[in-house]
């Protein structure tokens, strides 16, 4: 099946720097990928909708110039914390959903996720 | 706006017994139910996936149903192992939204 690379796979920074997530999507071109936010014995919260070529759609209470995403090329998407804080520690997760299957057909296809702990 | 609830929080039970897991979600436009198994610090795998206009998915011990007119899922584990232990997500991808909305989980322990 469809493989989803995600790095780093855990991240410690001091307060204050920014960290860049990268997601990849391995042997197909993925034009949408998602990410998620995932806090201790929570459900994925969707952050944002990351779209090759064009800017990402965010969700609501999730801060744009926070957490920019970047997905320059079909195969890779990438989230920047910036000026990260304690608060921002959690679990980051991506996915990537394959755009030769129909919408609703597919399954979205998951990182292995970023822990991300700031101190 | 679409919720989707999971019920038990956790469950704990012996080796080689039958089990159910239960998801729930208030709107039924969705195009399909899907149920993942995240292991601890790690991402998600899929398990199965069902759509909308479908009742039921298998895969070996695993049987997912789906009762969109109830807004209800159902997951079944035939002949639990402790390599079943792990966290069960479901979600449900939303209509015109296209988007995933997750159940906070039902965090499952088979003890040997």
């Amino acid at each position: 099946g469809a493989v989803v690379s995600q790095h780093p796979s855990r991240v410690i920074c001091k307060s204050g720097t920014s960290v860049k997530i990268e997601c990849r999507s391995l042997d197909f071109q993925a034009t949408t990928m998602f990410w998620y936010r995932q806090f201790p014995k929570q459900s994925l919260m969707l952050m944002a909708t990351s779209n090759e070529g064009s800017k990402a759609t965010y969700e609501q209470g999730v801060e744009k110039d926070k957490f920019l995403i970047n997905h320059a090329s079909l195969t890779l998407s990438t989230l920047t914390v910036t000026s990260a804080h304690p608060e921002d520690s959690s679990f980051y997760i991506c996915s990537a959903r394959d755009p030769g299957q129909r919408w609703g057909n597919e399954k979205l296809f998951f990182g292995s996720g970023t822990q991300l702990s700031v101190l | 706006k679409q919720e989707v609830t999971q019920i038990p929080a956790a469950l704990s039970v012996p080796e080689g017994e039958n089990l159910v897991l239960n998801c729930s979600f208030t709107d039924s436009a969705i195009y399909n139910l899907q149920w993942f198994r995240q292991d601890p610090g790690k991402g998600l795998t899929s398990l199965l996936l069902i759509q909308s206009s479908q009742r039921e998915q298998t895969s070996g011990r695993l049987n997912a149903s789906l009762d969109k007119s109830s807004g209800r899922s159902t997951l079944y584990i035939a002949a639990s192992q402790p390599g079943d232990s792990a966290t069960y997500l479901c979600a449900a991808l939303i209509q015109g939204a296209q988007k995933l909305v997750f159940g906070q989980g039902t965090r499952l322990t088979i003890n040997p």
